[in-house]
């Protein structure tokens, strides 16, 4: 697709589960991004992978939250043990590094709910 | 890191007013600044862009105006209509172009018609 693809879109979870969300980037683009947006709020960044550089972990907001991005092209976050805290809409986006400046498209996000 | 301060956090007008909405940013090395429409349960969207080296970007209702000096940018958008009620993020990078970009706190953007 041309866009930047999510899944699941809708996610109920038990709280203690783990859950993964998936991000497809748009072809070609070497930085991804996962932000969280609780109701009502911003974005609160979590993490950026740019090419084979190291990602910048520095938003994650404990250690129950990883991601990892294969091939340079698919990302996934990972929750470990969710918390009903971690209910949010978690955007992924990318972008194509380029000196003209680095437009992030953003995904439609995967909405998470933890009972 | 960039911290990117936006104000206001609330505005609300009149339909066919204007509105206008400020971002503040640190690093005086950022040349980059977007803006993003967000309308409720929709993903983010670029509305325009800035770069550092003009100071006014204009696409039909909407400007950027970008005072690199006092390091702010502003959003302008005239003759409001309901359908531009949404939120409204500000962003810029740290350093670069290439650099990370930092959002700022988003306005809620209320048109009454």
């Amino acid at each position: 697709g041309a866009g930047v693809s999510q899944s699941p879109s809708n996610k109920v979870t038990e709280k203690g589960k783990d859950v993964e969300l998936r991000c497809d980037p748009i072809s070609g683009h070497t930085a991804l991004y996962w932000y969280r947006q609780s109701l009502g709020q911003g974005l609160e960044f979590l993490i950026y992978f740019q090419g084979n550089s190291a990602p910048d972990k520095s938003g994650l907001p404990s250690d129950r939250f990883s991601a990892e991005r294969t091939g340079g092209s698919v990302s996934t976050l990972t929750i470990q043990r969710t918390q009903q805290e971690d209910s949010a809409v978690y955007l992924c986006a990318s972008s194509l590094r380029r000196d003209s400046g680095n437009t992030i498209y953003f995904g439609e996000g995967s909405w998470l709910t933890v009972v | 890191g960039e911290n990117v301060e936006q104000h206001p956090s609330t505005l609300s007008v009149q339909e066919g007013d204007s509105a206008v909405i400020k971002c503040t940013y640190s690093d005086s090395a950022s040349n980059y600044f977007p803006w993003y429409k967000q309308e409720l349960g929709k993903r983010p969207q670029l509305i325009i862009d800035i770069r550092s080296n003009v100071g006014e970007k204009k696409d039909q209702r909407i400007a950027v105006t970008l005072n690199k000096t006092a390091k702010h940018f502003s959003l302008h958008i005239t003759e409001t209509q309901p359908e531009d009620s949404a939120v409204y993020f500000c962003a810029a990078p740290r350093g670069s172009t290439l650099g990370r970009l930092y959002f700022g706190r988003g306005t809620q953007l209320t048109v009454w018609p």
